[in-house]
């Protein structure tokens, strides 16, 4: 069965860098799945972050982003680890939010359209 | 705000249907597949419903999905205090090229 697990700082300044890490077990992240992050701010619906695949070999490449957050945001892989991290520069308090880390439905999807495995999510507050 | 619209709440009495509707456009629903999410208090997200009508294994038939132009709607029928909780329906934008999301649904079992 396949876990997913978010970890980092529950607390951010603003204009600084949110980091996160999602340890995969269960599977390798090696194979050809989208992995990703989905993100809820308090009290609002679920907003995708972004998601990459691993191997590459996608229609659109090996990562997408939310074009909202692209200009200031980037999601590697650690296959020597079976983890992958999102790096949010610039935060603002409108990045507070829970975020989830999420696998694709189906391998070797061209897009990541829909998410079978999710973490329990993290919250992240930006705040002086 | 989000791109995909929902009702922000729905309520049912055990063993009764409820309908959660959602609404969006002709580069998302319209022209891709949606999914619905249920997300219960304390538990991660799950897919109760893909490919408009499709239900996962493990997924009761009380939970059915349908689609029809730029709407989609996830009925329960037999509604059970355990299906309490946020639903959400999703699907892939081709303008923002991205999956996006509605706001999602409080179910409330009275």
């Amino acid at each position: 069965q396949v876990q997913l697990q978010a970890s980092g700082p529950g607390l951010v300044k603003p204009a600084e860098t949110l980091s996160l890490t999602c340890s995969v077990s269960g599977s390798s992240i090696s194979r050809g799945y989208f992995w990703g992050w989905i993100r809820q701010p308090p009290g609002q619906g679920l907003e995708w972050v972004g998601s990459v695949r691993p191997d590459g070999a996608t229609l659109s490449g090996a990562s997408l982003y939310n074009s909202s957050l692209a200009s200031r945001l980037v999601i590697s892989i650690d296959r020597s680890k079976n983890q992958f991290s999102l790096r949010l520069t610039s935060v603002t308090a409108a990045d507070t939010a829970v975020y989830y880390c999420v696998r694709g439905r189906h391998e070797y999807a061209a897009r990541p359209v829909d998410f079978s495995v999710w973490g329990l999510g993290t919250m992240v507050s930006v705040s002086s | 705000q989000s791109v995909l619209t929902q009702s922000p709440s729905s309520s049912g009495t055990p063993g009764q249907r409820v309908t959660i509707s959602c609404s969006g456009s002709r580069s998302n629903i319209g022209s891709n597949i949606v999914i619905w999410y249920q997300h219960l208090p304390g538990m991660a997200p799950k897919v109760v419903i893909y490919n408009n009508d499709q239900r996962p294994s493990g997924v009761p038939d009380r939970f059915s999905g349908s689609k029809s132009g730029t709407s989609a709607s996830l009925a329960i029928s037999g509604l059970q205090p355990d299906d309490e909780g946020d639903y959400y329906c999703s699907a892939w934008d081709a303008t923002l090229y991205g999956p996006v999301f509605g706001g999602g649904t409080k179910l409330t079992v009275l």
